[in-house]
């Protein structure tokens, strides 16, 4: 079956811009998970949703939001782009909340702000 | 707050080696506790997973893992390594409390031919 598949694969930005970058998880998964990777902070959870709720926030500011869709589609938007915001977004998707069985990452979104 | 601290950030070992991977974790409760790898310009892939049971866990591509809970630890280990081994590894809990994996600063794993 598909995996989780993480468009677009590259963005690049000015500051000041906002972005949308999308997440189709693996059919039947219901919970998506968003995470950023930098070199400096290694990996660092964003958010999670499940049943079109978001259900857990990490420590980023309001500037980061997202949604999901009835189909389990999710998206995610970064306002007022910072340098600081340039990382690899990976979505991460799940049968149920919390990893309950695991998680299955997609490739990811390398977004440069410039 | 949870933590996940992984001591080696940059191994290199020659093939047929032997390898063990540190993680140690920060948390009194009961944790889920993964492996992930990364390899050169893939994503990450899970290669062992412990929730409960036997706390030495198999993975794939001859991984395995030893949950040992006195020690808040669950050590990667693989007896004899290959240059596809060559990758980033990071280790990562989750417990039923924060409902998020957090992740260890990764382990850069370099196995020369």
């Amino acid at each position: 079956k598909a995996g989780v598949t993480q468009t677009p694969r590259y963005l690049i930005k000015t500051r000041g811009q906002q972005v949308t970058l999308s997440c189709s998880p693996i059919s039947g998964h219901r919970s998506v998970s968003w995470y950023q990777q930098t070199p400096g902070q290694g990996l660092q959870f964003l958010f999670e949703y499940f049943s079109e709720t978001q259900r857990n926030k990490g420590n980023f500011p309001g500037r980061f939001s997202g949604r999901q869709f009835s189909n389990s589609r999710s998206e995610m938007n970064v306002s007022t782009l910072e340098l600081g915001d340039s990382a690899l977004y990976l979505c991460a998707s799940s049968l149920a909340m919390a990893g309950s069985y695991g998680y299955t990452f997609g490739s990811g979104t390398r977004l440069t702000v410039v | 707050a949870q933590s996940v601290s992984q001591h080696n950030h940059h191994v290199i070992l020659s093939e047929a080696a032997s390898l063990e991977l540190g993680c140690n974790y920060s948390y009194g409760g009961t944790v889920n506790l993964f492996w992930y790898v990364q390899y050169p310009g893939q994503h990450l892939q899970l290669l062992l997973k412990y929730f409960s049971g036997d706390p030495l866990v198999k993975g794939i591509k001859g991984f395995e893992a030893e949950f040992i809970k006195s020690k808040f630890s669950f050590n990667l280990r693989k007896p004899s390594v290959q240059w596809s081994d060559t990758a980033e590894y990071f280790c990562a809990i989750i417990n039923t409390g924060r409902r998020a994996l957090t992740f260890g600063s990764g382990t850069r794993l370099q196995v020369q031919p």
